[in-house]
């Protein structure tokens, strides 16, 4: 499968523990895009990845929110004292980089804070 | 800022009927649009885009896009919908570097 892998697929936690999510992009692929999305609405963008270099974080992405892309390849982010108002799919997505070219999904993990 | 609207909550069409999903944007400059369609716990399948050229894009399973810079829209449109078309549909444009999303539509086909 050379699809974006998402791990884990679904995720269930304490309020309060930190987790930590993992994606492989498509290889050729050196843009790497972290998403949000919560039920009925549309994806949000958090942050994105040129190769290794974080570029850009969106307001959303709380200081609790880490995201690392350490050699370029595969991505993870990790929220550390999970909230309840953290529910919600994890979209990873990946591009060739250029504006004009669309971005492969991946299946999400969807976290659960109880 | 960019922005992207989804009027419609949900669309119901009978099967082989044609459909249209609306979409409009805000942006500044020339956008790079996109459609999207989300099946149950699945990630996001691309559809189409328009980067420039001719303003009626094929794409995907039969769906093609009118871009309309007068009207600032980018609707989705299929000319005989299938009940397996049923699904969460996203608008988006991409102006610097991120894909800002419509709230979505869902679409439902009803045999």
């Amino acid at each position: 499968d050379t699809g974006v892998s998402q791990n884990p697929r679904h995720k269930i936690t304490k309020r309060g523990q930190n987790v930590t999510f993992r994606c492989d992009p498509i290889s050729e692929h050196n843009r790497l895009y972290w998403y949000r999305q919560t039920l009925g609405q549309g994806p949000e963008f958090l942050t994105y990845f040129q190769n290794e270099a974080q570029l850009e974080k969106s307001r959303l992405l709380s200081d609790r929110f880490s995201a690392e892309r350490p050699k370029g390849s595969f991505s993870t982010l990790e929220i550390q004292r999970t909230e309840q108002g953290d529910s919600a799919m994890y979209l990873c997505a990946s591009s060739l980089g250029e504006p004009n070219t669309e971005a492969f999904f991946g299946q999400g993990t969807r976290l659960t804070v109880v | 800022a960019q922005s992207v609207a989804q009027p419609e909550d949900q669309v119901n069409v009978a099967e082989g009927n044609p459909l249209t999903v609306k979409c409009t944007y805000s942006v500044s400059g020339n956008p790079y649009l996109f459609w999207y369609v989300q099946y149950p716990n699945r990630g996001l399948q691309f559809l189409l885009k328009y980067i420039t050229g001719d303003n009626l894009v094929k794409g995907s399973y039969g769906f093609e896009a009118e871009f309309n810079k007068s009207q600032t829209s980018f609707h989705l449109k299929k000319p005989s919908a299938l009940v397996s078309d049923s699904a969460l549909y996203f608008c988006a444009v991409n102006y610097g570097n991120m894909l800002t999303f419509g709230g979505g539509t869902r679409l439902m086909v009803k045999p």
